[in-house]
């Protein structure tokens, strides 16, 4: 079964507005990264954690890695068309398999 | 322009049919995964190489197969087509293995269409 769940699947927002996506894994992780994926692109890496309790930010992006090191968030404060896209995670789990989370998929209303 | 090129674009073809789908990662570059993604759906990890050495496997058909040459390019081989094989094809490539903290840069994907 799926090994990484993204919550929510899909998030409107208003331009100005934050939007924040959480991932579980149903294991731990030794790193967790973020992509960004453009509609009709290809995905893009963000950001890579790798500590218990790691906290990132890129501009008006946060990206927390969870203590357990099972979850993780990617919160995005006032956000802009620009944001428009679905946002990933991913982990490598039993070794070198590398499995993506679900997605959430952003539109961002101007 | 991640530097991982993929061809061809697009490709149509019937049930039953057997394609090639070709990708040369980043110079530098020796791990190299390969994706599917079908309509509406997630990034489904296919198989990894790493310097011509298949290094895991994951939701990958026996119809399906891939291979990583000397020259690092890697090919991914569907037969036996089926409608549901209809997807986004995806290669990306690290430095290092999965589990080596690498960021992987995707190419820009092949458009497989099976009718």
């Amino acid at each position: 079964g799926q090994q990484v769940m993204q919550i929510p699947q899909y998030q409107h927002v208003q331009e100005g507005e934050d939007f924040t996506t959480y991932c579980n894994s149903s294991t731990t992780l030794s790193n967790i990264q973020w992509y960004k994926q453009r509609p009709g692109g290809h995905p893009v890496f963000l950001i890579q954690l790798v500590k218990s309790g790691e906290v990132k930010k890129q501009k008006r992006l946060t990206f927390q890695f969870g203590e357990a090191k099972k979850n993780s968030s990617l919160h995005i404060t006032a956000t802009q068309t620009t944001d428009v896209g679905t946002y990933f995670c991913a982990g490598p789990f039993g070794g070198n398999q590398f499995y993506f989370g679900t997605g959430t998929s952003l539109t961002v209303i101007p | 322009d991640s530097g991982v090129t993929q061809t061809p674009k697009h490709l149509i073809t019937a049930t039953g049919q057997r394609v090639t789908l070709r990708c040369s990662p980043r110079s530098g570059d020796l791990s190299v995964y390969w994706y599917q993604q079908s309509l509406d759906q997630g990034l489904q990890f296919l198989i990894q190489y790493y310097n011509g050495e298949e290094r895991a496997k994951g939701n990958i058909l026996e119809r399906f197969s891939a291979q990583q040459f000397p020259d690092l390019h890697s090919e991914l081989n569907l037969s036996s087509l089926e409608l549901g094989d209809s997807a986004l094809y995806f290669c990306a490539s690290s430095v290092g293995l999965a589990d080596s903290y690498n960021e992987q840069f995707f190419g820009p994907g092949t458009r497989l269409t099976v009718l």
